[in-house]
């Protein structure tokens, strides 16, 4: 069954580092998602990315993130300039129109 | 403010017992209502999605309710199993593009033999 993969699955940087964290959804889908998971917490959407753009994003997907699909199979999450309280389980997701969301398994992003 | 809350917290079961676990939400507007699972360290893993008009759906052992009018769901588990052990987590969408999920906070299922 395709899958969405994730890499890498653990990212350690320093406070201040840019940090790029790589998807690829699966290949039919039209729909990509980054959620993120700080450590006991809820699952919180970040942003919503179809037809080359983003479609939806929270409050916390602020001028510091971005996305890109840089070609026809990578999704990329970009946090420019790393915070503390960026550490989290970062997790990409892919769908077709109205289907339940295929996560990856998630990028541990650790800012010391 | 859109929630989803989810009882209990935690929930520790003998193999082979049944279980429920409950979600309340209070997300408007409303589209559907998923329920996910998510092992340890992985991503979540979907069990069951529900509309409006849906009152109950069956995947295997898993059988979701909705009551689209108290704004409340349960996930029932049948003869659990050692691999049910996970976070079980209700997740609602307010739009059809089912892209800005509402997480709740989850129940941890423990299946012990």
């Amino acid at each position: 069954e395709p899958e969405v993969t994730q890499t890498p699955s653990h990212q350690v940087t320093q406070m201040g580092q840019e940090v790029i964290l790589r998807c690829v959804p699966i290949s039919n889908h039209l729909y990509f998602y980054w959620y993120r998971q700080i450590l006991g917490q809820k699952v919180e959407f970040l942003v919503s990315f179809y037809n080359n753009e983003i479609s939806e994003k929270s409050e916390i997907f602020d001028d510091q993130f971005s996305v890109e699909r840089p070609d026809g199979s990578n999704f990329t999450l970009k946090i420019r300039s790393t915070k503390l309280e960026d550490s989290a389980m970062y997790f990409c997701a892919s769908s077709r129109s109205n289907s339940p969301l295929h996560f990856g398994n998630g990028t541990r992003l650790t800012v010391t | 403010k859109n929630q989803v809350e989810q009882s209990p917290q935690s929930l520790i079961i003998l193999e082979g017992k049944n279980c429920t676990l409950q979600c309340n939400y209070t997300v408007s507007p409303f589209s559907n209502l998923r329920w996910y699972k998510q092992d340890t360290g992985r991503g979540p893993v979907s069990l069951t999605i529900m509309t409006f008009s849906e009152n109950t759906k069956s995947n295997g052992r898993y059988t979701a309710t909705l009551d689209a009018d108290t704004k409340q769901s349960s996930l029932h588990i049948t003869a659990s199993q050692l691999s049910d052990s996970a976070s079980y987590i209700c997740v609602v969408s307010e739009n059809n593009q089912g892209g800005k999920l509402i997480f709740g906070q989850g129940t941890e299922l423990s299946v012990k033999p």
